[in-house]
């Protein structure tokens, strides 16, 4: 079936470097795409999201990119801090917006080292 | 003035009994969602109620079932609990079906 997966379970940065979480997903009709982030004991938390006809959008210290050929999405973390350290999902919606809730991947853990 | 709130944060039950999860969403959104995170951390959706209305139902056994008594609530009771019920339970509201959602901070149940 459709799923949304990521390729590094796990990532290792220290503080202060650039990181990049990778997603990939497999349904060519999605049209809406987010980032959440879950810390320890909490639920996901809205990171950024962006729409299929952008390829690019930027945050505060966070950047999504979407390559919609290869079905892939990016999210890129500027200066890592100790307070990013989480697990990050990727989330797919595809329409019609009446009748699919939010698909997401299978999480990538960020561990950042002081 | 939390946005989603689940009771209870943590619910430890035996095996066979019968037990709810409450959630209320103050955001003043249409649709509420329960996700169901395993011990691996993967997120999958359950139920989607929009104004009361169910509209998804994914494959889920028929011992859940989801209440919506308005659209501000939605509550999910599990009859006959079994170990395999063990896990986080998120309840997640948005002002349009499929848009941005706000989770709840999840109620971890464990069946013993």
């Amino acid at each position: 079936g459709e799923s949304v997966g990521l390729h590094l379970p796990t990532l290792s940065v220290q503080e202060g470097d650039n990181s990049i979480i990778n997603c990939a997903y497999s349904n060519s009709a999605s049209d809406y795409f987010i980032w959440y982030k879950q810390e320890s004991g909490k639920g996901p938390q809205f990171i950024i999201d962006i729409r299929s006809n952008m390829d690019k959008r930027q945050g505060q210290r966070v950047t999504v990119l979407l390559n919609k050929t290869v079905k892939h999405l990016s999210l890129q973390i500027a200066a890592t801090q100790p307070g990013d350290s989480a697990v990050y999902f990727c989330a797919e919606a595809s329409p019609p917006p009446g009748r699919r809730a939010l698909t997401f991947g299978s999480g990538t853990r960020l561990q950042v080292q002081p | 003035d939390t946005a989603v709130s689940q009771t209870p944060k943590y619910l430890v039950t035996q095996m066979g009994n019968d037990k709810s999860i409450k959630c209320e969403q103050n955001l003043g959104h249409d649709t509420m969602y329960w996700y169901k995170q395993d011990s691996k951390k993967f997120l999958k959706i359950m139920f989607s109620y929009n104004n009361k209305e169910l509209i998804i139902n994914e494959t889920v056994p028929n011992r859940f079932s989801p209440k919506s008594p308005d659209k501000a609530h939605l509550n999910l009771h599990i009859n006959s609990l079994e170990l395999g019920d063990s896990a986080v339970y998120f309840c997640a509201s948005s002002p349009r079906t499929g848009g941005d959602y706000t989770f709840g901070s999840g109620t971890r149940l464990t069946v013993v």
